[in-house]
């Protein structure tokens, strides 16, 4: 099992450029998420994902989007990329929703210039 | 609101010795508690978890940590570091009902010297 696999794995972007950080895994869980890591301030939660065809905000979702067509992939969307925007992100995923662990992929090093 | 603290951001100790990384959360409800690590430029591996029953868990590489609800307190202890734990420690929670969203404490570096 390959677990969950983010590409790419650093990319530099020009402010007002779109990208889509891709996140798949293979382990069939329900739950997906994103995070992002900024030095000193731990990880923050993007989006999330409950099931295909379902998603919500977390604590700081402005500037992405997100979609859930299949149970394996949670591609974030930035659509309009700002320096504020620089971050490691991270991408993660668990069994069910509630009181499991969640696996985390290897992140995405993004930079905006 | 739901909220974590870790209160030391940074923990240098030399190698053999025992260590303690200390974090509080606060909560109104009951709550599942997470200890992950993460080695540089690498993701997130999960250490231990309290999910229910025992308030003392233990983990992989020797960790354990011990739940106190009355001090609201999820503390992480290894009685002998080695040279490979350095790395960054993070304390999560999640709430009953919150449908698995982590809270995330801000990171404690240890730093394990020889």
């Amino acid at each position: 099992n390959a677990g969950v696999t983010q590409t790419p794995k650093f990319q530099v972007l020009k402010t007002g450029q779109s990208m889509t950080l891709q996140c798949a895994q293979d382990m069939n869980h329900e739950y997906m998420s994103w995070y992002r890591q900024d030095p000193g301030m731990g990880l923050r939660l993007i989006h999330y994902s409950v099931g295909a065809g379902i998603t919500d905000q977390g604590e700081v979702p402005n500037g992405y989007n997100v979609s859930r067509s299949t149970t394996e992939d949670f591609p974030l969307r930035l659509l309009s990329a700002a320096p504020s925007q620089t971050s490691v992100y991270f991408c993660a995923s668990s069994y069910s929703a509630e009181g499991q662990p969640q696996h985390f992929g290897d992140g995405t090093r993004l930079s905006i210039l | 609101a739901q909220s974590v603290t870790q209160l030391d951001s940074q923990v240098p100790v030399f190698e053999e010795a025992p260590v303690e990384l200390r974090c509080n959360y606060s909560s109104s409800v009951s709550v599942y508690l997470f200890w992950y690590v993460q080695y540089p430029n690498q993701g997130l591996q999960l250490l231990l978890k309290y999910l229910s029953g025992s308030t003392l868990v233990k983990g992989i590489n020797g960790f354990e940590a011990e739940f106190n609800k009355s001090q609201t307190s999820f503390h992480l202890r290894k009685p002998s570091v080695h040279i490979s734990d350095t790395a960054e420690y993070f304390c999560a929670v999640s709430e009953t009902g919150s449908q698995g969203n982590l809270i995330f404490g801000k990171g404690t570096k240890l730093s394990v010297k020889p």
